[in-house]
């Protein structure tokens, strides 16, 4: 277990609609990071987040969105669902703003987009 | 933007024998390279990494090497063991103000009994 937690577990959805993913960083970890990993894209680096702020964008698409709460947990939100979008969605946290700093990764989120 | 080309895409060894997987990077400004292991079904975890002011560098029975020039990194795993099977990624990322990485898309280790 990373301390890393992850809601929902399995997430079943239709095309068109909007979902929101929670993550929650271990105890003392400031830095939030979104990744999404499918069959055909791999794991693809999404956007993160250091004490509250966007540090860094990936390939995020404009239909997601994401933001980091003053409590550190972090929501990533998918609308307009598409069903390219099934994926498995991981975040990760880290105690500092770099790279310098190992990642820990959560459970994960699937997502079925039917 | 950076690129990285991981290799082989599926690699099946017996058990005790040694494994290499490589990765190739365009971008010369990435100078923090990890390694991940991810189980089928489990989250991804680091295993190794290097940093580019670093050629070698080893944790038991696995190494990883660096080769600025030639912009490769090895993940070389010894005396394999079951329990090594699944799939590893490498990334390189450009640190400093921002995280960015790259990953590569994966190797799937098998290891025979």
């Amino acid at each position: 277990d990373s301390g890393v937690t992850q809601t929902p577990k399995h997430l079943i959805t239709a095309t068109g609609q909007r979902v929101t993913l929670r993550c929650s960083p271990r105890s003392g970890d400031l830095s939030v990071y979104w990744y999404q990993q499918s069959l055909d894209q791999g794991l693809q680096f999404l956007i993160h987040y250091y004490n509250g702020e966007e540090r860094a964008k990936g390939n995020i698409l404009e239909r997601f969105s994401a933001q980091q709460f003053p409590d550190l947990h972090s929501e990533l939100n998918l609308s307009s669902l598409e069903l390219g979008d099934s994926a498995l969605y991981f975040c990760a946290s880290s105690v500092g703003g770099t790279s310098s700093n190992e990642q820990f990764f959560g459970p994960g989120t699937r997502l079925t987009v039917l | 933007g950076e690129n990285v080309e991981q290799h082989p895409s599926t690699l099946s060894v017996q058990e005790g024998d040694s494994a290499v997987i490589k990765c190739t990077y365009s971008d010369s400004a990435s100078n923090y390279f990890p390694w991940y292991k991810q189980e089928l079904g489990k989250r991804p975890q680091l295993i190794i990494d290097i940093r580019s002011n670093v050629g070698e560098k080893k944790d038991q029975r696995i190494a990883v090497t660096l080769n600025k020039t030639a912009k490769h990194f090895s993940l070389h795993i010894t005396e394999t063991q079951p329990e090594d099977s699944a799939v590893y990624f490498c990334a390189a990322i450009t640190s400093g103000g921002s995280y960015i990485p790259t990953f590569g898309r994966g190797t799937s280790l098998i290891v025979h009994p």
